[in-house]
């Protein structure tokens, strides 16, 4: 069984650029969740789907990230215009159990870096 | 507010000693907690968790944690250290927040083990 994917992993851009992070979630997960981490910080919530709906997005930064989930399969986390402070390590984690006492499976994340 | 404290940076053990890695916890209602490790390049992995019950709670590679609710403390350990327990180590709790659950997450511990 495959695991949790994220791609790219590793991104530059200047300040300004739009990036997009894409993560695909384990098969028949329905859970799937968007977090930070910048450098030497606690990892921060973002985001969660439950299949293509935006369960809690109570933990995005501003109007600046997108995040969508179309079919409830992939997810994709946009960022434009990007900011120095949005640098950091972005991690996807999906999951069956919608009450949070289950597993969450992760993937490697993607860094990104904003110049 | 709810949150969780790593107060260790970095513990440093020698392979074959006794380890403990801190957590301590601050959440409202019953405390459910969570420990994760990161190796290099790859995602966070599930350790162990506790939800009710026996206040020890073994988990993955050895490892172990101790639920002491007067303390709110999580504490991870274990008897031996071994050299491929290096990694960096995240605990976690869910957390109620408007009538969403989340993980709320400490800032990790990085552990070393020297040969």
């Amino acid at each position: 069984e495959a695991g949790v994917t994220q791609f790219p992993s590793h991104s530059v851009i200047e300040k300004g650029q739009t990036v997009t992070l894409r993560c695909d979630p384990i098969s028949g997960h329905d859970n799937l969740y968007w977090y930070r981490r910048v450098m030497g910080k606690e990892i921060k919530f973002l985001l969660h789907f439950v299949k293509e709906s935006k369960q809690d997005e109570s933990g995005m930064p501003n109007n600046r990230f997108l995040a969508e989930r179309t079919g409830g399969t992939y997810s994709t986390l946009k960022v434009q215009p990007a900011e120095l402070e949005d640098s950091g390590v972005y991690f996807c984690a999906s999951s069956q159990d919608l009450q949070g006492f289950d597993i969450q499976y992760f993937g490697a994340g993607t860094r990104l870096s904003v110049l | 507010a709810q949150s969780v404290a790593q107060p260790e940076d970095q513990v440093n053990v020698a392979e074959g000693n006794p380890l403990t890695v801190k957590c301590t916890y601050s959440v409202s209602g019953n405390p459910y907690l969570f420990w994760y490790v990161q190796y290099p390049n790859r995602g966070l992995q599930f350790l162990l968790k506790y939800i009710t019950g026996d206040n020890l709670v073994k988990g993955s590679y050895g490892f172990e944690a101790e639920f002491n609710k007067s303390q709110t403390s999580f504490h991870l350990k274990k008897p031996s250290a071994l050299v491929s327990d290096s990694a960096l180590y995240f605990c976690a709790v869910r957390a109620l927040m408007d009538s969403n659950y989340q993980l709320i997450w400490g800032a990790g511990t990085k552990l070393i083990i020297k040969p």
